[in-house]
């Protein structure tokens, strides 16, 4: 089955720095890839969605100057989580699709997790 | 308004089936009923996936009646490690999925 990755897979940071995330589809080109966080015991929260060589989408609430999204390639998309303080503490989960050829299965990676301090 | 309506949790022993059913209500007709699994600190996993009738895969079965109002997660004989949340998405299949609360499924010995 078609595989996501993300790196790190955990980080703690000081309050205040910026914080970069990176999804990787390992083994098929993803044409969208989704970002979504989740703080504990709560389901998963879309935050964005990015198209290869396009601007992101953001949700409605968040901030897309503080959470920059960029999908410069078909397997890499990265969450720059700028200027952190510790409300952003939470767990990253990255998603991937690729539609070409009518495959919509919507792949997730392992999830990175936040902690600010 | 949310999408989808599920129970909060759910405890079963070893080698039980569960059904777990949730009510989409306001489906729409593009929309696909998929189901997903999430353990702790992981991301989720794409259990199965169907329209309209019954899907069956290796691991669950899908029941889905003629309204399409609502529909059935069936797991046969469970074990310890299916402990996990149940997730429930409707939708188109060009669109991301969105997430309800889920089922927490506890899987007794």
């Amino acid at each position: 089955g078609a595989v996501v990755s993300q790196h790190p897979s955990w980080v703690i940071c000081k309050s205040g720095t910026s914080v970069k995330i990176e999804c990787r589809s390992l083994d098929f080109q993803a044409t969208t890839m989704f970002w979504y966080r989740q703080f504990p015991k709560q389901s998963l929260m879309l935050m964005a969605t990015s198209n290869e060589g396009s601007k992101a989408t953001y949700e409605q609430g968040v901030e897309k100057d503080k959470f920059l999204i960029n999908h410069a390639s078909l397997t890499l998309s990265t969450l720059t989580v700028t200027s952190a303080h510790p409300e952003d503490s939470s767990f990253y989960i990255c998603s991937a699709r690729d539609l070409r050829g009518g495959y919509n299965e919507q792949f997730f990676g392992p999830g990175t997790r936040l902690t600010v301090l | 308004l949310a999408k989808t309506t599920q129970p909060i949790s759910m405890d079963s022993y070893e080698g039980q089936e569960v059904n777990i059913t949730c009510s989409h209500n306001n489906i729409a007709t593009n929309d696909y009923i998929t189901w997903y699994q999430q353990f702790p600190s992981q991301g989720p996993r794409f259990i199965i996936q169907g329209y309209k009738t019954k899907v069956t895969n290796e691991v669950a079965s899908l029941f889905i009646p003629a309204d399409r109002k609502s529909s059935t997660l069936s797991l046969p004989r469970v074990s310890l490690s299916d402990t996990a949340v149940y997730y429930c998405l409707v939708g188109a299949l060009n669109t991301p999925l969105v997430f309800g609360k889920g089922t927490r499924l506890s899987v007794i010995a």
